[in-house]
């Protein structure tokens, strides 16, 4: 069975930072594309970021470039978000979501976690 | 970016209706080489993660009821419930992965009549 359990999430200053994790198991995580998505409160869906299994390509929203950085551990079944210089808009649900097909980019996801909560508040 | 937009940002049908939700990309997401158009669609439920119903524009996921059907190609898009069901009460997106940035549509209420 897949399960994507995400932790890290809690309350932030603007300008802090934060490190999401998302811990996988029940697939071969090294071969899937994996992404963070994101959900501010009563507001739609937001793809964050992807990184590429077989070769850690990161890619990113232009409103997170330069702030937080995608990356994985393929040996512990994780994936990670470091974000840092953290802004009012960037409180949302993170979610971790798993790339429908293997050996790909990023397409539709099959699997997400339950997410974790980002407030960033003064 | 590809901007998707959907159609009506809030529905409401009645039990055994049809419901039908529209996709509209602001450029083609059919890719030429596989003739495939790169569009997902989601429920979520409140409280829960989105959960995928629908890729490549009109495959069904495993397990997702048959009611559900999608269609489409190049820009626009369309997800139909046949026969509304209590449980189908959600937000549907669509999804865009022609591209980077994947971009979702901004998300169609659905409610009981």
């Amino acid at each position: 069975e897949v399960q994507l359990l995400e932790s890290g999430g809690g309350s932030v200053q603007p300008g802090g930072s934060l490190r999401l994790s998302c811990a996988a198991s029940g697939f071969t995580f090294s071969i899937y594309t994996m992404s963070w998505v994101r959900q501010a409160p009563g507001k739609g869906l937001e793809w964050v970021a992807g990184i590429t299994g077989s070769d850690n390509a990161a890619y990113y929203v232009d409103s997170v470039k330069g702030r937080f950085t995608i990356s994985r551990d393929n040996s512990q079944n994780t994936l990670y978000l470091e974000m840092n210089s953290l802004r009012l808009e960037d409180t949302a649900v993170y979610y971790c979501a798993k790339d429908g097909t293997p050996l790909v980019g990023i397409e539709w996801f099959d699997y997400w976690g339950q997410g974790t909560l980002v407030t960033v508040s003064s | 970016d590809i901007v998707m937009t959907q159609s009506p940002d809030s529905l409401a049908v009645s039990l055994g209706e049809r419901a039908t939700i529209n996709c509209k990309s602001s450029q083609s997401i059919l890719y030429s080489a596989n003739n495939k158009n790169f569009l997902a669609w989601y429920q979520q439920k409140p409280g829960q993660p989105p959960k995928v119903l629908i890729y490549w524009a009109s495959t069904r996921e495993s397990g997702v009821p048959d009611r559900f059907t999608a269609s489409g190609s190049g820009t626009d898009f369309t997800l139909t419930i046949s026969s509304l069901q209590a449980e189908d009460v959600a937000v549907y997106y669509c999804q865009q992965y022609y591209s980077s940035p994947s971009t979702f549509g901004q998300g169609t209420k659905l409610e009981i009549k």
